[in-house]
C-alpha cells in the first residue's frame, strides 16, 4: 500500500525554465511533508518542508506548494539549473517532530537539459 | 548542518555470513535512528526505528532477529545482517534525529552486496 505517490518516475525540462514535480498521498493523519534530493549512492538531502497548516513555502529557488484537500503537493523548481539533475523524493510524516517517521515515495528524476 | 555518517559505504560478502554497519551522528546528539533499505528504482522503506537505550522498533515484515540493531550512545546505531543472502543485497540508508534537529539527517548510504 503506497501512501505516498509520485507518479512521473522522470521529467526532464530545459535549463532556465521552471521544474514542477508532483506528489500525492493517501493517508490523512499525515500532517508535514518534506522533498529531499538525492544523487546515486548518496543518502538523501533535506530540501524544503511544509506544515499542513501552510499551503505554500518557499526557499529561494524551491517553492513548495500543499493542496490538503486535494491530498497532493508540489514542488517548483525555477530557474532550472545542471545541478539540480538527481531524484527527488517525497515524504510525509504524522507530526514535524523530527523522531516521527517519514513515508517515502518512489522518487522522480529530474534531468535538466543544458 | 547536522552530519551523519555511515561505515562501510560498500561491503561484498559472501553468503551466511553477517556483516555490520556502523551509523554515527558526528555534531549532535542523535535520540533517534532510523534504518532504511533501497532497492534499485525504488522508494526508501524504513526498516526500523531505534531510541537511544532502547530497543529497536520494526516495521511490518522486516525480520528482527535477521536485522540486529543496537543504538547503544547518543552518537551511533549498529545494523547488523545476521546470515546474509543475495536478496539481503541493497542500499541501507541510515537517518538521525535529535533534540536540537527540525527533521531527520541521512547517512551516506552502504551498498551491501551478497554474493
Amino acid at each position: 500500500d503506497q501512501q505516498v505517490k509520485q507518479n512521473s518516475p522522470s521529467l526532464s525540462v530545459q535549463e532556465g525554465r521552471i521544474s514542477i514535480l508532483n506528489c500525492d498521498y493517501t493517508n490523512s493523519m499525515f500532517d508535514y511533508f518534506l522533498w529531499y534530493k538525492k544523487y546515486p549512492a548518496e543518502g538523501p538531502t533535506f530540501l524544503i518542508s511544509i506544515s499542513s497548516i501552510k499551503d505554500k513555502n518557499e526557499d529561494g529557488r524551491f517553492t513548495v506548494f500543499l493542496n490538503k484537500s486535494a491530498k497532493h503537493l508540489s514542488l517548483h523548481i525555477v530557474p532550472s539549473q545542471p545541478g539540480d539533475s538527481a531524484v527527488y523524493f517525497c515524504a510525509a510524516s504524522e507530526s514535524n517532530f523530527g523522531n516521527e517517521k517519514l513515508t517515502f515515495g518512489t522518487g522522480t528524476r529530474l534531468t535538466i537539459i543544458p | 548542518g547536522a552530519v551523519v555518517s555511515q561505515h562501510p559505504s560498500r561491503v561484498i560478502c559472501k553468503s551466511g555470513t553477517s556483516v555490520k554497519i556502523e551509523c554515527r551522528s558526528l555534531d549532535f546528539q542523535a535520540t533517534t535512528m532510523f534504518w532504511y533499505r533501497q532497492f534499485p528504482k525504488q522508494s526508501l522503506m524504513l526498516m526500523a526505528t531505534s531510541n537511544e537505550g532502547s530497543k529497536a522498533t520494526y516495521e511490518q515484515g522486516v525480520e528482527k532477529d535477521k536485522f540486529l540493531i543496537n543504538h547503544a550512545s547518543l552518537t551511533l546505531s549498529t545494523l547488523t545482517v545476521t546470515s546474509a543472502h543475495p536478496e539481503d543485497s541493497s542500499f541501507y540508508i541510515c537517518s538521525a534525529s535529535g533534540r536540537d534537529t527540525d527533521t531527520q539527517y541521512f547517512g551516506p548510504g552502504t551498498r551491501l552486496t551478497v554474493l
